[in-house]
């Protein structure tokens, strides 16, 4: 079982503001990165460390975090958006690796 | 550019073997350390192991320990998983990706493997 837990399911109206988060307890000492997987394409990198941005991800795109809960918020959610979304981070013990379960963002 | 190719995916019998390796290209493959995580079909990422920079230090996932080895030749840009005791429940794409301490910056396109008798 994953030590990070995520809503499965998450839906937005087109060009409104959305926000997955993600919970655990490792939250608390590590940050969490997000990455978005679109059906048969690997994941791809949106968020990291306090609220980094990779070279090419939207502005849109942007992480918080606060006590076990990181953030990931999307201002303006493009059709495009539309993906599976997971964050990832150390365990409680920092030696090994955990992603979230995923959560599933329907654009409407 | 930084490539990550995979390969060595493929049917494989319960179990069975198989290794994976993973073609660096495009960065000093040296400096980094690497990681599989993989994804079953219809399901979630999964970390799988880690190799440090020099090979001097690995780790598993649970679920994998004691059947999988990561390992990485500096020389020829590459990284590997040796499985053995292969199980259905490992049927996944394994993905490798260059672990930034910060994330997972670049992954490659994955390799399929399919146990099943």
């Amino acid at each position: 079982s994953s030590e990070l837990t995520q809503d499965p399911a998450v839906s937005v109206a087109l060009g409104q503001t959305v926000r997955i988060t993600c919970q655990g307890d490792s939250l608390r000492s590590y940050y969490a990165s997000w990455y978005q997987q679109k059906p048969g394409q690997a994941p791809v990198l949106v968020i990291y460390g306090k609220n980094n941005r990779p070279s090419g991800i939207p502005d849109r795109f942007s992480g918080s975090s606060s006590g076990n809960t990181a953030s990931l918020t999307i201002t303006g959610a493009q059709a495009e958006d539309e993906a599976d979304y997971y964050c990832n981070s150390r365990d409680s013990s920092g030696n090994l690796v955990v992603f979230g379960g995923g959560t599933k963002l329907t654009v409407l | 550019q930084v490539q990550l190719v995979e390969s060595g995916g493929g049917l494989v019998k319960p179990g069975g073997s198989l290794r994976l390796s993973c073609a660096a290209s495009g960065f000093t493959f040296s400096d980094y350390y690497m990681s599989w995580i993989r994804q079953a079909p219809g399901k979630g990422l999964e970390w799988v192991s880690y190799i440090s920079s020099s090979s001097s230090y690995t780790n598993y996932a649970d679920s994998v320990k004691g059947r999988f080895t990561i390992s990485r030749d500096n020389a020829k840009n590459s990284l590997y998983l040796q499985m053995n005791s292969l199980r259905a429940e490992d049927t996944a794409v394994y993905y490798c990706a260059r672990d930034d301490s910060s994330g997972y910056h670049y992954w490659g396109q994955g390799t399929l493997v399919t146990v099943s008798s």
